[in-house]
């Protein structure tokens, strides 16, 4: 079984706080997602990464950063937390898309409050 | 702009009826197409997904309706069931580029 595990379920920080959300693998895949989760918007794309220090933007990366210095493990940085940050961060992983891989799968999801 | 529309936001039903989820997509280049069902405390996983080159594809009680021309596939839970009370997720994907629709959150009332 495909297994991504994040660092924390619930986080609280205050505003302006640097902010760190770890989040790793066990099955080897070379793609790993950030991704945020809020009402009425769906799961919104904040970075990806295809390979180890490989990134790219997704659709809404202003306010944050990643890092990814083994395969296994993608981190999402906020370098100053602020209240609009409040949210929840969903990470998932698949394997590049050869034959039939195309699935993500997702991890528990951290519940980020920022006061 | 949102890449993926899904309606409706929210469905309640009966035990034993048919829910019915629907989603729209903007991009040709799409050429995967899942539904991630989502509990709460927990993050989404897949539950069925289909591709271009087919109209329907049935798994148990959840089968994908798919019109290529419309641009628009649909997911239909038959008899439903009180477990399968989440909320549900339609995507569309092209090469790294996945693109969520904006959830249905399923009632199930017994």
């Amino acid at each position: 079984d495909v297994k991504v595990t994040q660092s924390s379920r619930y986080l609280v920080k205050r505003t302006g706080e640097k902010v760190f959300l770890e989040c790793v693998q066990d099955m080897d895949h070379e793609n790993m997602f950030w991704y945020r989760q809020d009402p009425g918007l769906g799961l919104r794309l904040i970075y990806f990464s295809y390979d180890v220090k490989m990134k790219e933007k997704g659709d809404i990366p202003e306010g944050y950063s990643v890092s990814r210095e083994k395969k296994e493990r993608f981190s999402l940085i906020l370098e100053s937390a602020s209240t609009n940050q409040t949210s929840m961060y969903l990470c998932a992983s698949s394997l590049t898309r050869t034959g039939s891989s195309y699935e993500q799968y997702f991890g528990p999801g951290t519940r980020l409050t920022v006061t | 702009q949102q890449q993926v529309k899904q309606s409706p936001q929210s469905l309640i039903v009966q035990k034993g009826g048919i829910s019915i989820i629907n989603c729209a997509y903007e991009n040709t280049a799409f050429d995967y197409f899942p539904w991630y069902q989502q509990f709460p405390g927990k993050g989404p996983a897949l539950l069925i997904a289909i591709r271009p080159d087919v109209s329907e594809k049935k798994e148990g009680r959840f089968t994908i309706s798919f019109n290529k021309s419309a641009k628009q596939f649909s997911l239909h839970i038959m008899d439903s069931q009180p477990g399968d009370s989440a909320t549900y997720f339609c995507a569309a994907s092209g090469g790294h580029d996945m693109r969520f629709g904006a959830g249905t959150r399923l009632t199930v009332k017994p």
